[in-house]
């Protein structure tokens, strides 16, 4: 099972939107609703944002916001603040059963 | 609050065995799947194996298939990756997952890892 595909790396100043990108193909992204996002701190555990595609998880900043066409899902930051500024994971269920993680994106906030 | 805290991992020389464990608590535990995956330092996340609520189903990653083993125990929450004929691919910090329903698809609570290094 190949790893999801995210940029490297996205970047914005305060206060702009900025979308990551995970692209799979129709046995993990594009067939299933089970698409999660993950932000993660230097040294720091994984932490859910957006599970179920768009499923927002209680204390989750509504700047978050997730969706899916076809193959690739995103992630929308809007008003991108300085905390912003971590990794972030995709992963999907498959149609083998199992789950496969996104290459992550590093978002650096100008 | 849910709490996740891995151990057992350590320093282990290629060819070698070792057992993690992951002691839950704060959630019904035999209600939920349970997840490991694993983040080798600067790298992506990769899914490792996963466990239904009852311990009936199990899965791995095709990297680890045939080589590490699953498994849980319900009366202690607590859930174990037994990993056998290790490799030096397969240093990296071991993470224990919540899943948030009895079959695995989200992960929504992550332990804080426990590193494992193969290596002579």
């Amino acid at each position: 099972q190949s790893a999801l595909t995210q940029p490297a790396s996205v970047s914005g100043s305060p206060g702009q939107s900025i979308t990551i990108s995970c692209t799979g193909t129709s046995s993990d992204v594009g067939g299933y609703s089970y698409v999660s996002w993950y932000q993660q701190y230097p040294g720091k555990a994984p932490k859910l944002i957006i599970s179920d595609v768009s499923y927002r998880p209680s204390g989750v900043s509504d700047r978050f916001s997730g969706s899916k066409s076809g193959n690739t899902a995103s992630l929308t930051i809007s008003g991108l603040q300085t905390e912003d500024e971590a990794d972030y994971h995709c992963c999907s269920y498959t149609s083998s059963g199992t789950l496969v993680f996104g290459t992550g994106t590093k978002v650096t906030v100008l | 609050e849910v709490e996740l805290l891995e151990s057992g991992g350590g320093l282990v020389q290629p060819g070698g065995s070792l057992r993690l464990s992951c002691a839950a608590s704060g959630f019904n535990f035999n209600s939920h799947a349970m997840s490991w995956v694993r983040q080798t330092p600067g790298k992506g996340l990769e899914w490792v194996s996963a466990i239904g609520s009852s311990g009936g189903s199990t899965y791995y990653a095709d990297s680890v298939k045939g080589r590490f083993t699953i498994s849980r125990d319900n009366s202690n929450n607590t859930v174990y990756l037994r990993m056998n004929s290790l490799r030096a691919e397969d240093t990296a910090v071991y993470y224990c997952a919540k899943e948030p329903r009895p079959w695995w698809n989200n992960p929504d609570h992550w332990g804080h890892g426990t590193l494992v290094t193969v290596s002579s």
